[in-house]
């Protein structure tokens, strides 16, 4: 099984706080990272997607990719109550026979309180 | 566009009985399909991975298999269930080798 660590939370921030949530892989090879979220009872929607090192944005949310420390992490800015939901990194190794292989986190609870 | 369909969305299934959850794809050709599940507690668990039409790759052992009889079909079965296979099982599809996987319903199994 391919290592991806998520912190634990649960988390909690006030509406319009930035939420900060991090993961970390142990595959030094692996290509492609993803934030998916998930509401209670509900299947994981992507995100966010990112490949190369840096910042992307995507209007509230801004993933960010560190190869050398292996460290992906989602910052959610102006939080809202509709944000309240589990936050799943997934890691893509991308290559050899495990090319596509999704793996997840255990994800992290997230709670946005107006 | 493509959609993703999975059922049943529910299943109360009693020890010992046998298991069949289908997924199908809709808009897409050759896709990667995948079975997971999400015990309680736990994170999502790969558990099956399948590149095309009769090509299964099982991430860890367990009473489960998978078959893929049609190019946009994935099949997952149990001959015999056991307590520890409740979850919530999701079927997912991606397309290429390094992309995202986007995730069907899913089956919210309990086994009594």
């Amino acid at each position: 099984q391919k290592e991806v660590e998520q912190n634990s939370g649960p988390l909690s921030v006030p509406e319009g706080a930035i939420a900060s949530l991090n993961c970390t892989y142990s595959d030094r090879g692996s290509q492609s990272f993803f934030w998916y979220r998930q509401y209670s009872g509900k299947s994981p929607e992507l995100i966010m997607f990112i490949y190369s090192n840096g910042d992307k944005e995507d209007g509230r949310f801004t993933a960010q990719l560190n190869k050398a420390s292996q460290y992906v992490s989602l910052l959610i800015r102006d939080s809202q109550p509709s944000d309240s939901a589990t936050y799943l990194c997934a890691v893509n190794l991308g290559r050899g026979s495990t090319l596509g292989r999704l793996y997840f986190g255990r994800g992290t609870q997230l709670t946005v309180w107006p | 566009s493509q959609t993703i369909h999975q059922w049943p969305a529910t299943l109360v299934q009693p020890v010992g009985s046998p298991l069949s959850l289908e997924c199908t794809v809709e808009g897409t050709s050759n896709p990667n399909l995948y079975w997971y599940r999400q015990a309680a507690g736990r994170g999502l668990q790969l558990l099956f991975y399948s590149v095309g039409i009769g090509q299964i790759s099982s991430e860890v052992p367990q009473n489960l298999s998978a078959s893929r009889p049609q190019d946009r079909q994935f099949i997952l079965s149990s001959k015999k269930l056991l307590l520890s296979d409740s979850g919530f099982y999701l079927c997912a599809w991606s397309v290429g080798g390094n992309t995202e996987a986007f995730f069907g319903q899913g089956t919210r199994l309990t086994v009594v």
